[in-house]
Protein backbone atom coordinates (compact mmCIF):
# COMPACT_ATOMS: atom_id res chain seq x y z
CA UNK A 1 0.00 0.00 0.00
CA UNK A 2 0.63 3.73 -0.36
CA UNK A 3 2.07 4.01 -3.48
CA UNK A 4 2.20 7.17 -5.75
CA UNK A 5 3.10 7.38 -9.32
CA UNK A 6 4.34 10.15 -11.70
CA UNK A 7 3.80 10.76 -14.98
CA UNK A 8 5.48 11.31 -17.22
CA UNK A 9 8.72 9.93 -15.47
CA UNK A 10 10.60 12.00 -17.95
CA UNK A 11 10.32 14.75 -20.11
CA UNK A 12 12.51 16.47 -23.13
CA UNK A 13 10.65 20.07 -24.12
CA UNK A 14 11.73 22.93 -25.90
CA UNK A 15 12.65 25.95 -24.13
CA UNK A 16 9.38 28.33 -23.68
CA UNK A 17 6.95 25.08 -23.93
CA UNK A 18 4.58 24.18 -20.45
CA UNK A 19 5.22 21.06 -19.22
CA UNK A 20 2.66 19.29 -16.85
CA UNK A 21 3.49 16.37 -14.24
CA UNK A 22 0.92 14.44 -12.63
CA UNK A 23 1.41 13.16 -9.45
CA UNK A 24 -1.35 10.41 -7.86
CA UNK A 25 -2.14 8.57 -4.43
CA UNK A 26 -2.86 5.08 -6.52
CA UNK A 27 -4.49 3.61 -2.93
CA UNK A 28 -5.13 6.37 -0.24
CA UNK A 29 -6.40 9.84 -0.12
CA UNK A 30 -3.70 12.28 0.09
CA UNK A 31 -5.24 15.69 1.36
CA UNK A 32 -1.55 17.24 1.05
CA UNK A 33 1.03 16.69 -1.40
CA UNK A 34 4.52 18.44 -1.27
CA UNK A 35 6.63 18.88 -4.85
CA UNK A 36 10.05 18.83 -4.41
CA UNK A 37 13.28 19.61 -6.40
CA UNK A 38 16.40 17.61 -6.77
CA UNK A 39 19.87 18.98 -8.31
CA UNK A 40 22.25 16.43 -9.29
CA UNK A 41 23.77 15.13 -5.87
CA UNK A 42 21.72 17.48 -3.90
CA UNK A 43 19.35 16.99 -1.26
CA UNK A 44 15.56 18.01 -1.88
CA UNK A 45 13.94 21.16 -2.14
CA UNK A 46 10.44 21.60 -1.17
CA UNK A 47 9.07 23.81 -3.77
CA UNK A 48 5.31 23.94 -2.55
CA UNK A 49 2.48 22.08 -0.42
CA UNK A 50 -0.71 21.64 -2.05
CA UNK A 51 -3.67 21.18 -0.24
CA UNK A 52 -6.91 19.53 -1.69
CA UNK A 53 -9.33 22.31 -2.91
CA UNK A 54 -6.99 25.11 -1.94
CA UNK A 55 -4.18 27.07 -3.11
CA UNK A 56 -0.88 25.70 -2.80
CA UNK A 57 1.33 27.29 -0.17
CA UNK A 58 4.83 28.61 -2.13
CA UNK A 59 8.33 28.24 -0.42
CA UNK A 60 10.49 31.32 -0.22
CA UNK A 61 11.71 32.30 -3.91
CA UNK A 62 9.76 29.45 -5.80
CA UNK A 63 7.70 31.29 -8.59
CA UNK A 64 4.27 30.72 -8.48
CA UNK A 65 3.23 31.94 -11.71
CA UNK A 66 6.32 29.56 -13.22
CA UNK A 67 5.63 26.81 -11.46
CA UNK A 68 1.27 25.99 -10.98
CA UNK A 69 0.39 23.60 -8.90
CA UNK A 70 -3.69 22.15 -8.96
CA UNK A 71 -4.87 19.54 -6.21
CA UNK A 72 -8.28 18.94 -7.48
CA UNK A 73 -9.29 15.69 -6.07
CA UNK A 74 -7.82 13.94 -2.96
CA UNK A 75 -5.50 11.90 -5.65
CA UNK A 76 -4.00 13.68 -7.98
CA UNK A 77 -1.85 16.79 -7.95
CA UNK A 78 -0.54 18.20 -11.09
CA UNK A 79 2.78 20.67 -11.40
CA UNK A 80 2.82 22.82 -14.32
CA UNK A 81 6.52 24.38 -15.39
CA UNK A 82 5.18 26.82 -17.64
CA UNK A 83 7.62 28.70 -20.19
CA UNK A 84 10.07 25.99 -19.10
CA UNK A 85 13.79 27.07 -19.41
CA UNK A 86 16.76 25.09 -19.32
CA UNK A 87 17.63 25.85 -15.80
CA UNK A 88 14.35 24.15 -14.96
CA UNK A 89 15.90 21.04 -16.05
CA UNK A 90 15.94 19.14 -12.66
CA UNK A 91 14.66 16.13 -11.01
CA UNK A 92 11.03 16.40 -9.13
CA UNK A 93 9.84 14.41 -6.73
CA UNK A 94 6.11 14.41 -5.15
CA UNK A 95 5.23 12.67 -2.05
CA UNK A 96 1.88 12.45 -0.15
CA UNK A 97 0.47 12.36 3.36
CA UNK A 98 -2.24 9.85 3.88
CA UNK A 99 -4.74 11.17 5.31
CA UNK A 100 -6.50 8.11 6.51
CA UNK A 101 -3.51 6.83 8.26
CA UNK A 102 -1.15 8.10 11.45
CA UNK A 103 0.25 11.74 9.84
CA UNK A 104 4.12 10.65 10.45
CA UNK A 105 5.18 9.81 6.48
CA UNK A 106 5.18 10.88 3.61
CA UNK A 107 5.11 8.72 0.57
CA UNK A 108 6.99 10.00 -2.47
CA UNK A 109 6.60 9.01 -6.68
CA UNK A 110 9.69 8.09 -8.44
CA UNK A 111 10.05 11.48 -9.56
CA UNK A 112 10.21 12.96 -13.18
CA UNK A 113 13.24 14.02 -15.17
CA UNK A 114 12.83 17.12 -16.99
CA UNK A 115 14.71 18.14 -19.72
CA UNK A 116 14.66 21.93 -21.50
CA UNK A 117 16.49 21.94 -24.39
CA UNK B 1 12.90 25.60 14.00
CA UNK B 2 13.97 22.20 13.15
CA UNK B 3 17.14 21.02 11.32
CA UNK B 4 19.07 18.05 10.43
CA UNK B 5 22.73 17.59 9.92
CA UNK B 6 24.29 14.54 7.50
CA UNK B 7 28.42 14.94 8.45
CA UNK B 8 29.48 13.12 5.83
CA UNK B 9 29.01 13.54 2.13
CA UNK B 10 29.70 10.26 1.15
CA UNK B 11 30.39 7.13 3.30
CA UNK B 12 32.64 4.44 1.59
CA UNK B 13 32.52 -0.22 3.07
CA UNK B 14 33.55 -2.92 2.08
CA UNK B 15 30.87 -5.28 1.45
CA UNK B 16 30.17 -7.54 4.43
CA UNK B 17 31.47 -4.66 6.88
CA UNK B 18 28.96 -3.10 9.12
CA UNK B 19 28.12 0.28 8.09
CA UNK B 20 26.73 3.56 9.82
CA UNK B 21 25.62 6.52 8.36
CA UNK B 22 25.45 9.71 10.90
CA UNK B 23 22.55 11.99 11.21
CA UNK B 24 22.05 14.77 13.80
CA UNK B 25 19.16 16.55 14.14
CA UNK B 26 17.69 20.03 16.46
CA UNK B 27 14.19 20.57 17.01
CA UNK B 28 12.58 22.37 19.94
CA UNK B 29 9.79 19.46 21.04
CA UNK B 30 10.23 16.07 20.33
CA UNK B 31 11.65 14.65 17.37
CA UNK B 32 10.21 12.27 14.67
CA UNK B 33 12.99 11.29 12.21
CA UNK B 34 12.90 9.53 9.32
CA UNK B 35 15.53 7.22 7.06
CA UNK B 36 14.61 7.15 3.54
CA UNK B 37 16.95 5.52 0.43
CA UNK B 38 17.11 6.83 -3.04
CA UNK B 39 18.44 5.16 -5.98
CA UNK B 40 19.99 6.77 -9.08
CA UNK B 41 16.76 8.31 -10.86
CA UNK B 42 14.73 7.49 -8.27
CA UNK B 43 11.86 8.76 -6.06
CA UNK B 44 12.50 8.43 -1.91
CA UNK B 45 12.07 5.02 -0.46
CA UNK B 46 11.11 4.76 3.03
CA UNK B 47 13.51 2.65 5.28
CA UNK B 48 12.32 3.43 8.77
CA UNK B 49 11.02 6.18 11.97
CA UNK B 50 11.37 6.59 14.98
CA UNK B 51 8.05 8.28 16.44
CA UNK B 52 8.39 7.02 19.94
CA UNK B 53 9.39 4.10 22.35
CA UNK B 54 12.25 2.03 22.28
CA UNK B 55 15.34 3.56 20.81
CA UNK B 56 16.58 1.06 18.37
CA UNK B 57 14.27 0.83 15.52
CA UNK B 58 14.66 -1.67 12.91
CA UNK B 59 13.57 -1.41 9.44
CA UNK B 60 13.24 -2.36 5.76
CA UNK B 61 16.48 -4.10 3.92
CA UNK B 62 18.38 -4.91 7.41
CA UNK B 63 18.76 -1.41 8.23
CA UNK B 64 18.42 0.03 11.81
CA UNK B 65 18.82 3.83 13.26
CA UNK B 66 19.38 4.20 17.13
CA UNK B 67 17.98 7.51 18.59
CA UNK B 68 19.90 8.94 21.06
CA UNK B 69 18.39 11.66 23.17
CA UNK B 70 21.38 12.90 24.81
CA UNK B 71 23.24 13.45 21.70
CA UNK B 72 20.57 14.44 19.28
CA UNK B 73 21.47 11.30 16.55
CA UNK B 74 19.80 9.32 15.04
CA UNK B 75 22.36 7.11 13.26
CA UNK B 76 21.72 4.79 10.31
CA UNK B 77 23.27 1.43 10.49
CA UNK B 78 23.75 -2.19 8.94
CA UNK B 79 25.95 -4.98 10.68
CA UNK B 80 26.70 -5.93 7.24
CA UNK B 81 26.85 -4.06 4.18
CA UNK B 82 25.58 -5.35 0.54
CA UNK B 83 27.12 -3.67 -3.09
CA UNK B 84 23.44 -3.04 -3.57
CA UNK B 85 23.26 -0.84 -0.39
CA UNK B 86 25.11 1.74 -2.52
CA UNK B 87 22.98 4.48 -2.84
CA UNK B 88 21.79 7.89 -1.33
CA UNK B 89 20.37 8.03 2.31
CA UNK B 90 18.42 10.96 3.53
CA UNK B 91 17.57 11.45 7.24
CA UNK B 92 14.58 13.56 7.82
CA UNK B 93 14.02 15.30 11.13
CA UNK B 94 9.86 16.74 12.22
CA UNK B 95 8.98 18.73 15.25
CA UNK B 96 5.91 16.83 16.93
CA UNK B 97 4.81 20.15 17.85
CA UNK B 98 5.54 21.97 15.00
CA UNK B 99 4.72 21.59 11.49
CA UNK B 100 4.14 18.66 9.89
CA UNK B 101 6.75 19.18 6.99
CA UNK B 102 10.09 17.21 7.67
CA UNK B 103 13.19 18.91 7.20
CA UNK B 104 15.80 16.47 4.59
CA UNK B 105 19.56 16.45 5.55
CA UNK B 106 21.90 17.15 1.96
CA UNK B 107 22.21 13.16 1.82
CA UNK B 108 24.95 10.88 2.07
CA UNK B 109 26.17 9.20 -0.78
CA UNK B 110 27.31 5.00 0.45
CA UNK B 111 28.99 2.85 -1.54
CA UNK B 112 29.73 -0.43 -1.03
CA UNK B 113 32.79 -2.09 -2.50
CA UNK B 114 32.97 -5.67 -2.74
Amino acid sequence: GAVVSQHPSWVICKSGTSVKIECRSLDFQATTMFWYRQFPKQSLMLMATSNEGSKATYEQGVEKDKFLINHASLTLSTLTVTSAHPEDSSFYICSARDSGREPYEQYFGPGTRLTVT
Amino acid sequence: AQSVAQPEDQVNVAEGNPLTVKCTYSVSGNPYLFWYVQYPNRGLQFLLKYITGDNLVKGSYGFEAEFNKSQTSFHLKKPSALVSDSALYFCAVRDSGGSYIPTFGRGTSLIVHP
